[in-house]
């Protein structure tokens, strides 16, 4: 089955630098591979996802970029707040009638004011 | 997207007991699906919910200790039997509302198992 590595686990930037979380997956059948952002005492919120027939997609601050030969995929966060502390967990699926997704062990973003 | 609520939103139970947790989806979905997230843990998932069938269960995880009901498209329910403290978890129902893989979380329900 697919297996999710994600790092780091934990990562402290300042108010306004960057944060790049980078992710890498096993199953090269995987073509679908969202982000979450879970605050403290909430659900996984999805942020951004990206398929495999792109290699990169942005929204406002944040982009994911996606290298299917070395099945690696990685969420850049850029300016960031202090708002953006959160846990982030990355995640892949087939779609192939069973989209299940296998999910990272999430990385601890802090944001310093 | 779609709103998802889940009830009871925490609990703290006895062990050897058994608890049911509902997710209710504001619209009908194709897929709902039951992920454990244990303390400071990533998610795992449980089983699919399917409408009008038997749950799919990962590997891991049997019906006996999490019958799963989905008696239409808009609402499933988990239940946690014969808990013990190792149940302790936070409990995720999410959802696919299309084809497209996208899915989205209800708020988790949080169990505490004395």
């Amino acid at each position: 089955g697919e297996n999710v590595e994600q790092h780091p686990s934990t990562l402290s930037v300042q108010e306004g630098d960057s944060a790049v979380i980078k992710c890498t997956y096993s199953d090269s059948a995987s073509n679908y591979f969202p982000w979450y952002k879970q605050e403290l005492g909430k659900g996984p919120q999805l942020i951004i996802d990206i398929r495999s027939n792109v290699g990169e997609k942005k929204d406002q601050r944040i982009a994911v970029t996606l290298n299917k030969t070395a099945k690696h995929f990685s969420l850049h966060i850029t300016e960031t707040q202090p708002e953006d502390s959160a846990v982030y967990f990355c995640a892949a699926s087939t779609n192939f009638g069973n989209e299940k997704l296998t999910f990272g062990t999430g990385t601890r973003l802090t944001i310093i004011p | 997207s779609a709103v998802i609520s889940q009830k009871p939103s925490r609990d703290i139970c006895q062990r050897g007991t058994s608890l049911t947790i509902q997710c209710q989806v504001d619209s009908q979905v194709t897929m709902m699906f039951w992920y454990r997230q244990q303390p400071g843990q990533s998610l795992t998932l449980i089983a699919t919910a399917n409408q009008g069938s038997e749950a799919t269960y990962e590997s891991g995880f049997v019906i006996d200790k999490f019958p799963i009901s989905r008696p239409n498209l808009t609402f499933s329910t988990l239940t946690v039997s014969n808990m013990s403290p190792e149940d302790s978890s936070i409990y995720l129902c999410s959802v696919q509302t299309s084809g497209y893989n996208e899915q989205f979380f209800g708020p988790g329900t949080r169990l505490t198992v004395l």
